[in-house]
């Protein structure tokens, strides 16, 4: 079946760097990735959606310029947190699609991200 | 407007108890309904996807059902592995992303 790797699975920075998380499709070509942000107790919440080789697109509230994507190829997407707080700490999941739903939708395995 | 309403919010069992858990959708031309299990720390693994009323789907002691209003996700004789959250979605009727419910958090008691 369909395999999406996600690395760290966990991470803790200090305020103010960066830090960058990878999702990678391993059996089959990611056309889409999403990347979601979920609070404790909460379901998940959409950040943005990444088509391969074009500009990513976040959903209403999220900031692009804290939140870099890049889907540069059919199997990595990179999500960066920039200038971190401690605000940003939250559990980060990544999501893939292939061309015409191949995959249904793949979830990664997560990464927990600890703002210090 | 796409909506995803999961309930109960929360559903504790004594093993070997079955029950039910229900996932309601308003969502212009369903392109499947999907059903994943969440263990804490983790992200969701994927369990069944419904694409028209009346098609159900088993896998071990899970049993998902499906109408043109609602999804069921039933549970035959639990064990304490059973325990986590199930989560339901609908891809949204504009574009490929999910609409997700809040999620039924099942605690299996031995």
């Amino acid at each position: 079946g369909a395999v999406v790797s996600q690395h760290p699975s966990w991470v803790i920075c200090k305020s103010g760097t960066s830090v960058k998380i990878e999702c990678r499709s391993l059996d089959f070509q990611a056309t889409t990735m999403f990347w979601y942000r979920q609070f404790p107790k909460q379901s998940l919440m959409l950040m943005a959606t990444s088509n391969e080789g074009s500009k990513a697109t976040y959903e209403q509230g999220v900031e692009k310029d804290k939140f870099l994507i890049n889907h540069a190829s059919l199997t990595l997407s990179t999500l960066t947190v920039t200038s971190a707080h401690p605000e940003d700490s939250s559990f980060y999941i990544c999501s893939a699609r292939g061309y015409r739903g191949l995959g249904g939708y793949t979830f990664g395995s997560g990464t927990r991200l600890t703002v210090v | 407007e796409d909506q995803v309403t999961q309930s109960p919010e929360a559903l504790r069992l004594q093993e070997g108890e079955s029950s039910s858990l229900n996932c309601s959708y308003t969502v212009s031309g369903l392109r499947g309904l999907f059903w994943y299990r969440q263990d804490p720390g983790k992200g969701p693994e994927f369990l069944f996807t419904l694409y028209s009323a009346g098609e159900e789907k088993e896998k071990e002691r899970l049993k998902a059902t499906l109408t043109k209003k609602e999804s069921f996700l039933h549970i035959t004789a639990p064990k304490p592995e059973d325990s986590a959250t199930y989560l339901c979605a609908v891809p949204m009727a504009s574009g490929s992303r999910l609409t997700f419910g809040e999620g039924t958090q099942l605690t299996v008691n031995p």
